[in-house]
């Protein structure tokens, strides 16, 4: 079974600098893609920003972007000139690419509380 | 419409209610699922369903009765509850092909079982 570790339960950073989230997983396959969600105090899970396994390349979407380590299963998050809208839990995910079905399971990291100072 | 709209935002029930949680979209996902999430905690999978037929059922407790009528509803209802059943029970869909693009969650609805 695939596990998500998200070792940081709570993280800060000042109003527009920049802050790294950590994500590591477990998992047997090779083909997967990863995740990461954003819930802030509205509860709705925002997706943020997602990766294929099998691409070499980094995702970005706007200030966000990722740091894939294949070999060390590693998928940290950094938010770049950090806003007050982005203070929220983020969680990392992992769903594999088996077909075996027609739907597969998000499995979840514990989650980082994000807090933005000003 | 590229929501998920969950109904009620809130509910309180009693534990010998019975009660129905309502998820509809319309972006023509064929999966959908049910996840509860209790505070401070990631949410974990209840259901899933694949094409209007139930594919996954993580050993949830038969108080809990999920019923896909068409593609574009999933309902949850709730009997006999348990004050520890008291959650966030959040409502996802996705292209059942489209394994890449991860799901689209709704604001989920906040039960409380009195």
């Amino acid at each position: 079974a695939q596990t998500v570790t998200q070792s940081q339960p709570e993280m800060s950073v000042q109003e527009a600098e920049t802050v790294t989230l950590s994500c590591t997983y477990d998992t047997s396959e090779s083909d997967y893609y990863l995740f990461w969600y954003k819930q802030p105090p509205s509860r709705q899970m925002i997706l943020v920003i997602r990766q294929e396994a099998y691409k070499q390349q980094n995702a970005t979407e706007n200030r966000f972007s990722v740091n894939f380590q294949k070999a060390a299963k590693s998928f940290s998050l950094k938010i770049s000139d950090s806003q007050l809208g982005d203070a929220a839990m983020y969680f990392c995910a992992y769903r594999s690419a088996s077909l075996t079905g027609t739907a597969s399971k998000l499995t979840f990291g514990t989650g980082t509380r994000l807090q933005v100072m000003l | 419409d590229t929501e998920v709209t969950q109904t009620p935002k809130h509910l309180v029930m009693g534990m010998t209610n019975k009660k129905s949680l309502k998820c509809e979209q319309h972006m023509g996902h064929r999966a959908m699922y049910w996840y509860k999430q209790k505070a401070k905690k990631p949410p974990e999978l209840m259901f899933v369903y694949s094409y209007e037929k139930l594919s996954i059922n993580e050993s949830v407790p038969s108080r809990f009765s999920p019923e896909c009528p068409n593609s574009s509803l999933l309902n949850l209802h709730l009997h006999a509850l348990q004050p520890e059943d008291s959650a966030l029970y959040l409502c996802a869909s996705s292209q059942a092909q489209g394994l890449s693009y991860g799901y689209t969650f709704g604001s989920g609805t906040r039960l409380t079982v009195v």
